[in-house]
């Protein structure tokens, strides 16, 4: 059974403060791993897919990248705005897909 | 571009009620999906529909629950009866190709049971 779990449950910075978030995975052919970012009240909003170790992916202040185990979305240098609850979810080739727990972030200006 | 529409937004009912929650996807996505959210269990894939055919209802938590896509553009879940322990939020989402490709979710429907 495909497995996901993120740490750490929540995480606080100040502004400006860069850090990762971790997915950890297990999974019986990866077909694909996804981050999503969830505001209050709102569904999630689709950021990133990785398909393969070694892929990395950008988008303004977020990086994501990609090992056979594991998978981290980067922060860099964040802004209030960025606070948000930030999930991962992976696919596998028997058309299984199921999210991890999530990520609550804050940054504090 | 209008996103997935999910309705009501909110339902208040009673234990043993009928609750419809409604969705449309968005236009030329040929795969549909139901998750409920809950602060216990996290965001959890009740079914999904490629081509209006149900390709998954491992997810679905029991007999009460029944998912229906008549044509591309409708899709409704249904709880009969329902019961306290259903109350969550339930989103609906699209994909233009099953599973392994990004999902645009709805702003969900937030059920309470009483």
């Amino acid at each position: 059974e495909d497995q996901v779990t993120q740490s750490p449950e929540a995480l606080r910075l100040q502004e400006g403060e860069s850090s990762s978030l971790n997915c950890s995975y297990t999974v019986s052919g990866l077909r694909g791993l996804f981050w999503y970012r969830q505001d209050p009240g709102k569904g999630p909003e689709f950021l990133f897919t990785l398909y393969s170790a070694g892929e990395e992916k950008e988008k303004e202040r977020l990086k994501a990248t990609l090992t056979k185990k594991e998978s981290f979305l980067h922060i860099t240098a964040p802004k209030p705005e960025d606070s948000a609850t930030y999930l991962c979810a992976l696919g596998d080739y028997g058309q299984n897909f199921v999210f991890g727990p999530g990520t609550r972030l804050s940054v504090l200006p | 571009d209008a996103g997935v529409i999910q309705s009501p937004r909110h339902e208040v009912t009673e234990m043993g009620q009928e609750v419809t929650l409604r969705c449309k996807p968005i236009s030329g996505h040929n795969s549909l999906f139901w998750y409920r959210q809950t602060m216990m269990r996290g965001l959890e894939l009740l079914i999904y529909f490629n081509n209006n055919v149900p390709i998954d209802d491992s997810g679905m938590p029991e007999d009460r629950f029944s998912a229906k896509m008549p044509n591309a553009s409708f899709s409704t879940l249904k709880i009969q009866p329902s019961e306290p322990r259903d109350s969550a939020v339930y989103f609906c989402a699209s994909s233009s190709g099953g599973v392994n490709q990004p999902q645009h979710f709805g702003d969900g429907t937030r059920l309470s049971i009483l």
